[in-house]
């Protein structure tokens, strides 16, 4: 079966750095995607990771371990503005390009 | 480059009735996928569709929802008889043709309609 997992929540301090881990076992691998999430917003793209090793982009950087099945975003520099959930997501099919999407973690970022 | 819009943004059903869900994706992207978000869980995929054709289809329940992305207008999903388990967010999102390169994998989201059936 497909199964995508994450922490349900987190919380860290404004300033600090987290690393949110997101585990993956899918029939296929055609990539991994992260998205931000505020609360009745659309989610937006961060990050997408097909070959092993860390990506970097500003604060935040995503990391990929494909014998693992196992993938990190991390943020740094936390901001207020950065609570919002975080969403793992699989491409599992070379054929389609749906995402498998796991069940978000909650992060909550205190002054 | 106006994003993924989809209207309308709330819309409340009474049991029965049909719900109709559009979206329009961003301008020259040539890919439409349906998710469908409960409360407290992730995303899960309903269906992909490309102009007047339906890709995959596996995540759409057998029965009273269909989607269709026809050659001029928004895509739109259709939810006939409507239960209230049909009650949650509902998110498009579209990506760029082929021919983008690596582009052409990331998905770009709309706001998502959230319907209530009472």
């Amino acid at each position: 079966g497909q199964n995508i997992d994450q922490p349900t929540e987190m919380t860290a301090t404004e300033g600090a750095i987290v690393q949110i881990n997101c585990t993956y076992q899918t029939s296929g691998f055609n990539g991994l995607f992260w998205y931000q999430q505020h609360a009745g917003e659309a989610p937006t793209f961060l990050s997408y990771n097909v070959l092993d090793g860390l990506e970097e982009k500003g604060r935040f950087s995503s990391f990929l371990s494909r014998s693992k099945g196992y993938s990190y975003l991390l943020l740094k520099e936390l901001q207020m503005k950065d609570s919002a959930s975080y969403l793992c997501a699989v491409r599992d099919e070379d054929s389609s390009y749906k995402l498998i999407f796991g069940s978000g973690t909650r992060l909550l970022v205190r002054p | 480059n106006a994003g993924v819009m989809q209207n309308p943004r709330h819309l409340v059903r009474r049991r029965g009735q049909e719900a109709r869900l559009r979206c329009s994706p961003m301008k020259g992207h040539s890919h439409v996928y349906w998710y469908r978000q409960l409360p407290e869980e992730g995303l899960k995929f309903m269906v992909y569709l490309q102009k007047e054709n339906i890709i995959d289809e596996s995540g759409m329940p057998k029965e009273r929802f269909s989607a269709e992305f026809p050659k001029e207008g928004p895509s739109i999903l259709r939810i006939q008889q409507v239960v209230r388990g049909d009650s949650a967010a509902y998110f498009c999102a579209s990506s760029p043709p082929r021919s983008s390169g690596g582009m052409r994998h990331i998905q770009y989201f709309g706001a998502g309609t959230r319907l209530s059936v009472l």
